[in-house]
């Protein structure tokens, strides 16, 4: 069966400090990674998603990147980190294939506070 | 217009009642949906998909797609205090690259003993 892994589960952090949350997914080979955010009291917002090693699309322009190092590797950076970059990071996959069946699972998160 | 929109809530039923959840969507060729329950602190957790126009039952859910209308619903039958969570319904929409998914804000449901 397939396993989506996040690390670290919380982190705080200073404004200005650098980020770098990690991604893994077990069990499957070739799937579509994402990275969404979700804000305090807010919908989830997607931030990136890959198809591919080294192909990243962005959804929103802002500090974060995104990359994909390895097949079942998805990792999200900030050089900077923003007040407005708190939020609950959640990585999630999905089987490669046609659009009827693009079902994402959730990994468990990430609680990110910028202090 | 939002692209998917949900009642935020709260929805409070009683303990064994039916939950009715409800979700429209703006885009015309959305083709798949999918209801999703997150707890408090917890990440999303899938509970169904449907594609085709119907309802489409699993266990204690049913979801229902009216495609002409542009909405889709979520029932929970004998609802128990363990359902009580936040719904987020989610459109994938082929304009979209059928690689997005679109979220509404979740409606919050407690189920009251």
């Amino acid at each position: 069966s397939q396993t989506i892994h996040q690390w670290p589960a919380t982190l705080v952090q200073p404004v200005g400090s650098p980020l770098s949350l990690e991604c893994t997914v077990e069990g499957t080979s070739n799937p579509n990674l994402y990275w969404y955010r979700q804000a305090a009291g807010r919908g989830l917002q997607l931030l990136f998603y890959s198809v591919g090693i080294g192909q990243i699309s962005s959804e929103v322009p802002q500090n974060l990147s995104a990359s994909r190092p390895q097949d079942r590797q998805f990792i999200l950076s900030s050089k900077k980190l923003l007040l407005s970059d708190s939020g609950f990071y959640l990585c999630a996959w999905s089987v490669q294939g046609g659009f009827f069946i693009e079902t994402q699972y959730f990994g468990p998160g990430t609680r990110l506070l910028v202090l | 217009q939002k692209e998917v929109e949900q009642n935020s809530g709260p929805l409070s039923v009683p303990e064994g009642a039916i939950a009715s959840l409800n979700c429209t969507y703006s885009d015309r060729v959305s083709q798949s949906f999918f209801w999703y329950r997150q707890y408090s602190g917890k990440s999303p957790e899938l509970i169904m998909s449907i594609y085709s126009n119907g309802d489409k039952e699993d266990g204690r859910f049913t979801a229902q797609l009216n495609k002409a209308s542009q909405y889709v619903s979520l029932l929970i039958r004998d609802s128990q205090p363990s359902d009580s969570a936040t719904y987020l319904c989610a459109v994938i929409s082929l304009t979209g690259g059928g690689n997005k998914l679109t979220f509404g804000t979740g409606t919050q449901l407690k189920v009251e003993l």
